[in-house]
């Protein structure tokens, strides 16, 4: 079974729009950790923002917040007044436990472009 | 800010061939990683390493691979023998604590075997 699944390949927003990227997940460890990345055609993975399963309150990186809906095990990424440089793959992440090795999985991943 | 390097960018070799992808890691982190990227999939770890000593490998990791801290501050994945399946994005990461969340990953080196 995966343990991150998210749905949409690719997604289309509008410059200044804000947009969901969807991402839902599978555990039964108590104690994880929820990631999402951001990864332009460069190539580089670069960190976005964290939720831990026990953080009471939901994640916000500027521009970044997680919309984290622990009963329904997702995890969806918000991102506010979106701009070109935006586009980019996006992967959530999750890491059972504290343990970044076969724990920390990652999901397929969702394309954005951001329309001017 | 400091951050992971990796070496080289893109590496270019011949099947059957070794291969070395060096990465630098944050200087007072203590935990380090390898993951594979192949085009158009999601990221997968290969290795962890702590403590001078693999502390954890998938089964992608398989004896052809080997990692090593020669000098502690270069970290290196080796492929001996380079297969076609090799050609992927190596990323390197490291991190402070065993709890902290926040890993850093490196730019990635882009492998290609012919």
């Amino acid at each position: 079974a995966q343990k991150i699944t998210q749905t949409q390949p690719g997604m289309f927003v509008q410059e200044k729009e804000a947009v969901t990227l969807d991402c839902t997940y599978d555990t039964s460890d108590p104690s994880y950790g929820l990631f999402w990345y951001k990864q332009p055609s460069s190539g580089e993975m670069i960190f976005l923002i964290y939720q831990g399963s026990y953080d009471q309150q939901n994640a916000t990186e500027g521009r970044y917040s997680l919309n984290f809906q622990k009963a329904r095990k997702s995890a969806n990424l918000v991102i506010s007044a979106s701009q070109l440089g935006d586009s980019a793959m996006y992967f959530c992440a999750m890491r059972e436990g504290y343990n970044y090795g076969q724990n920390f999985v990652f999901g397929p991943g969702t394309r954005l472009s951001v329309l001017p | 800010e400091p951050e992971v390097t990796q070496t080289p960018s893109h590496q270019v070799t011949q099947m059957g061939q070794e291969v070395i992808l060096r990465c630098v890691p944050i200087s007072n982190h203590l935990y380090f990683y390898w993951y594979r990227q192949i085009l158009g999939q999601k990221v997968e770890f290969l290795v962890s390493f702590y403590n001078n000593e693999i502390s954890e490998k998938s089964e992608i990791f398989d004896d052809q691979f080997s990692v090593e801290r020669p000098d502690g501050s270069n970290f290196t994945l080796k492929i001996r023998s380079t297969k076609l399946e090799d050609s992927a994005m190596y990323f390197c990461a490291s991190h402070l604590t065993e709890q902290g969340h926040e890993q850093f990953f490196g730019p990635g080196t882009r492998l290609t075997v012919l």
